[in-house]
């Protein structure tokens, strides 16, 4: 079983639709990342969590928010989508203590707002 | 803040052929770098990382050394395969503690195709 999974794989949705994506992983990490890939910008991070009581934004938090419900699961959501928020969106962990910091990657989710 | 500068790509090459992907980066107190590989349709993937200054990561016949006077972390393999067409992200996580501990930083990204 994959350790970092993410629902749905892929979703379209209408514009003004909430969406949330969900991201559960079984590494026993406590850090807990999302990012969105766009074509030429790389990935770019959304919102991070260090623990199940801290949230922070990243560099393009705007139109999204995030729920930690457990250590081991992390929620997106797009309260009110809009069609510049389609892209490839990615969770991620990492482990507090590892030197490296080595973050670990969900298959993704495709998200199409029409 | 932290940042990270890959080649533009994309980059086409034969099979057999040498490559090499370049990327510098600027960062506060002594980051962490890595190369991530992401497959066609697939998510991303660790294909190496370095956590010290000269340190040398290597992977599935991939290089790539830490090199903090030019501050680079140039990806490098001397013999490509077809396998190895998939798109290469350069990243670096920053160990100065504050606000961006921990958090990774992308390059954008550099399309490889080979061909047979």
């Amino acid at each position: 079983d994959a350790d970092v999974t993410q629902t749905p794989r892929n979703r379209i949705t209408k514009t003004g639709k909430r969406i949330m994506l969900e991201c559960s992983q079984t590494k026993g990490h406590d850090r807990m990342y999302w990012y969105r890939q766009d074509p030429g910008l790389g990935l770019r991070l959304i919102y991070y969590s260090f623990d199940v009581k801290d949230i922070n934004k990243g560099e393009i938090s705007d139109g999204y928010s995030v729920s930690r419900q457990a250590q081991a699961k992390f929620s997106l959501s797009l309260e009110s989508a809009i069609p510049n928020q389609t892209a490839l969106y990615f969770c991620a962990t990492s482990d507090f203590g590892t030197r490296s910091n080595e973050q670990f990657f969900g298959p993704g989710t495709r998200l199409t707002v029409l | 803040g932290n940042s990270v500068t890959q080649m533009e790509g994309p980059v086409t090459l034969s099979e057999e052929a040498f490559l090499t992907i370049n990327c510098t980066y600027t960062a506060t107190g002594y980051p962490s770098l890595f190369w991530y590989v992401q497959y066609p349709g697939e998510g991303l993937q660790l294909l190496l990382k370095a956590t010290k200054a000269d340190d040398k990561g290597s992977n599935k016949g991939f290089e790539a050394t830490y090199r903090k006077e030019t501050t680079s972390f140039h990806l490098e393999k001397g013999s490509v395969q077809v396998s190895d067409s998939a798109v290469y992200f350069c990243a670096l996580t920053s160990n100065a503690g504050g606000t961006s501990y921990g958090k990774l930083t992308f390059g954008q990204g550099t399309i490889l195709t080979v061909h047979p």
